[in-house]
């Protein structure tokens, strides 16, 4: 079935770095446009990173431009999200997700990744 | 940037009630907006697309409207499983960016 699993969370000290990636499967990836979209404790949700399908255009949200690098392997159907200059605001559980082109909404996420930044 | 003003930010309601969820855009998104149900610990899920397109899958008591700046959710009857928080999120055509209301928990009265 269509799915999305997310991996690469965990602790990290201000300033470190993490890679997460979202593994893709039971549908044709490289169609699919994806985006990255966190939850901060308590809060609502933030969009972070768009990528199209073929990765070469990249949308960052301002509160991570510069910091985060969103790249896909379409080979092995594969996403990831760099993140570096880590923060304690950073501290979310963080999604992937698939883009329906066609209405630019998101119709599949993945169970999602903890990210807990912290010294 | 748009900004994206949800109310209410909690709901109390009862089995069977109608309910109705509002996001106001801070400058016209034609009808691109969406409407995610999120219950706690669990990923969003797709209820609502382009204003007013149901998901598939998705139970028909869920309905959406409006266009340009102002839009709603509509449970037409408020059933157990939809106990949860809402979401609602617009796409911006020219400043390409995706941003999210800030939910509406709705509650058991």
């Amino acid at each position: 079935q269509v799915q999305l699993l997310e991996s690469g969370g965990g602790f990290v000290k201000p300033g470190g770095s993490l890679r997460l990636s979202c593994a893709a499967s039971g549908f044709t990836f490289s169609d699919y446009y994806m985006s990255w979209i966190r939850q901060a404790p308590g809060k609502g949700l933030e969009w972070l990173s768009y990528i199209s399908n073929t990765g070469n255009i990249i949308f960052y949200a301002d509160s991570v431009k510069g910091r985060f690098t969103s790249s896909r392997d379409n080979a092995k159907n594969a996403l990831y999200l760099q993140m570096n200059s880590l923060r304690a605001e950073d501290t979310a559980v963080y999604y992937c997700a698939r883009e329906d082109t066609y209405v630019v909404a998101f119709d599949v996420w993945g169970q999602g990744t903890t990210v807990i930044v912290s010294s | 940037d748009i900004q994206m003003t949800q109310s209410p930010s909690t709901l109390s309601a009862s089995v069977g009630d109608r309910v109705t969820i509002t996001c106001r855009a801070s400058q016209s998104i034609s009808s691109w907006l969406a409407w995610y149900q999120q219950k706690p610990g669990k990923a969003p899920k797709l209820l609502i697309y382009k204003a007013s397109s149901l998901e598939s899958g998705v139970p028909s008591r869920f309905s959406g409207s409006g266009s340009g700046t102002e839009f709603t959710l509509t449970i037409s009857s408020l059933q157990p499983d939809d106990f949860a928080t809402y979401y609602c999120q617009q796409y911006n055509i020219y400043s390409p960016s995706w941003t999210f209301g800030q939910g509406t928990k709705v509650e058991i009265k």
